[in-house]
């Protein structure tokens, strides 16, 4: 069974940009869960979706979005990038949620803002 | 505010000893935690969890500890072999049903 896959690994976008991340999760899994990690913060969840409803935020701005499709596969968008949002975001799936079920990580993206 | 920490940022094992990776937490109503694994340039991935209503959980060469009273952690990794080296996760489900991630512990394994 493939594990979660993201797309694309590495970016480089500069300020004001908007920038798309993708994640497909492991076949059959139906919750994503979308988190920022930055050196010396961990990681700090970002919001989570399951049947293509978001079911929970954390404290992001409105700057950071996300959706979910029919297929479960998964997108975060970041508005108006600023450097701070520089990190690596990862996407975590489950069968249930993150809480509920085990999660599988994928590699991540790298986001460097310049 | 809730919030989940590590006591030591960094720690260095020889080869063959055992390890102890501690975090605290602030939650006294926190009923699951978990501890994750992180090697350089992959994903976290899934250790061990614990509920609140166990003391101790074993796994394969693994050992969570939970002290309810003084609000701590650890994870045990017996015989530290060199594919132990990552950086450890502990995380705690909070009262809003998400997962608190501490900071994280690098974890070096000397030969």
């Amino acid at each position: 069974k493939a594990g979660v896959t993201q797309t694309p690994r590495y970016l480089i976008k500069t300020r004001g940009q908007q920038v798309t991340l993708s994640c497909s999760p492991i076949s059959g899994h139906r919750s994503v869960s979308w988190y920022q990690q930055t050196p010396g913060q961990g990681l700090q969840f970002l919001f989570e979706y399951f049947s293509e409803t978001q079911r929970n935020k954390g404290n992001f701005p409105g700057r950071f979005s996300g959706r979910q499709f029919s297929n479960s596969r998964s997108e975060m968008n970041v508005s108006t990038l600023e450097l701070g949002d520089s990190a690596l975001y990862l996407c975590a799936s489950s069968l249930a949620g993150q809480v509920q079920n085990e999660q599988y990580f994928g590699p991540g993206t790298r986001l460097t803002v310049t | 505010g809730e919030s989940v920490g590590l006591h030591l940022p960094t720690l260095s094992v020889q080869e063959g000893d055992n390890s102890i990776i501690n975090c605290a937490y602030s939650n006294s109503a926190s009923d699951y935690f978990i501890w994750y694994k992180q090697e350089s340039g992959k994903g976290p991935q899934f250790i061990i969890d614990i509920r609140s209503n166990m003391d101790k959980r074993q796994g394969q060469r693994v050992t969570v500890l939970l002290n309810k009273t003084v609000k701590h952690l650890s994870l045990q990794i017996a015989a530290t072999q060199p594919g132990d080296s990552a950086v450890y996760f502990c995380a705690e489900k909070d009262s809003n049903y998400q997962l608190i991630w501490g900071a994280g512990t690098k974890l070096i394994i000397k030969p």
